[in-house]
């Protein structure tokens, strides 16, 4: 079946600091990818997407890289902010289907000045 | 377009008691997803309608829960009998078509005690 495996939190960094969180996942096919996150109090926000291998996704600084061999999407950020603390998710749309998202466990990110 | 509403925004309730949220949906959005999300862990889909129709129900969506869609607008996830094991955020998301990305509400708190 899908599924998606997150790296574990909460993870705790100092501002400017480079943020890794890894994202591995199992499918059939070729899903949609997706970074989802959530900051306190808030709904879920799309934060990337990539729908096909090799897509980078990027927004705010962020960017994941859609990777067929490894089936991994990754996310990283060159230099993190204490506005970025907040819970990310990610996710995959499969292919057929109700096109429901699968989600990850999340992973919470505390950013400290 | 002012995003996607679900009331109440919290809800507590004793065992054994019916509740019902509500989801209204970005206007124009004909496909309307139910999650659940319980603390620590990822959304969990629960079902999905496309316009007035439920079109996929997870097996999470035991016989106490119903939703319903009428006229394709708002939907309303009713679960009976609440259980301890019910206590969750439910979700609420909507999409313009199986293509476009899903914007999520701030979600329903439901606390059964």
């Amino acid at each position: 079946g899908n599924s998606v495996t997150q790296m574990e939190g909460p993870v705790t960094l100092s501002e400017e600091a480079f943020l890794t969180i890894n994202c591995t996942y199992t499918a059939t096919g070729y899903p949609s990818l997706f970074w989802y996150v959530q900051y306190p109090g808030e709904g879920l926000q799309l934060l990337l997407k990539a729908t096909k291998a090799d897509d980078k996704g990027s927004n705010k600084g962020f960017e994941a890289t859609y990777r067929k061999e490894t089936t991994s999407f990754h996310l990283e950020k060159g230099s993190v902010q204490v506005s970025d603390s907040a819970v990310y998710f990610c996710a995959l749309r499969p292919i057929q289907g109700a096109q429901k998202l699968v989600f990850g466990q999340g992973t919470r990110l505390t950013i400290n000045p | 377009d002012t995003g996607v509403s679900q009331d109440p925004r919290h809800k507590i309730t004793k065992r054994g008691q019916n509740v019902t949220f509500r989801c209204d949906p970005i206007s124009e959005h004909n496909r309307l997803y139910w999650y659940r999300q319980t603390l620590g862990q990822g959304p969990e889909f629960l079902t999905y309608f496309q316009n007035e129709a439920q079109l996929e129900k997870s097996r999470l969506l035991s016989d106490r829960f119903s939703a319903e869609r009428p006229k394709g607008s708002f939907s309303t996830l009713e679960i009976q009998r609440t259980e301890q094991g019910d206590s969750a955020m439910y979700l609420c998301a909507s999409s313009r078509d199986v293509r476009t990305e899903a914007f999520f509400g701030q979600g329903t708190r439901l606390t059964v005690v």
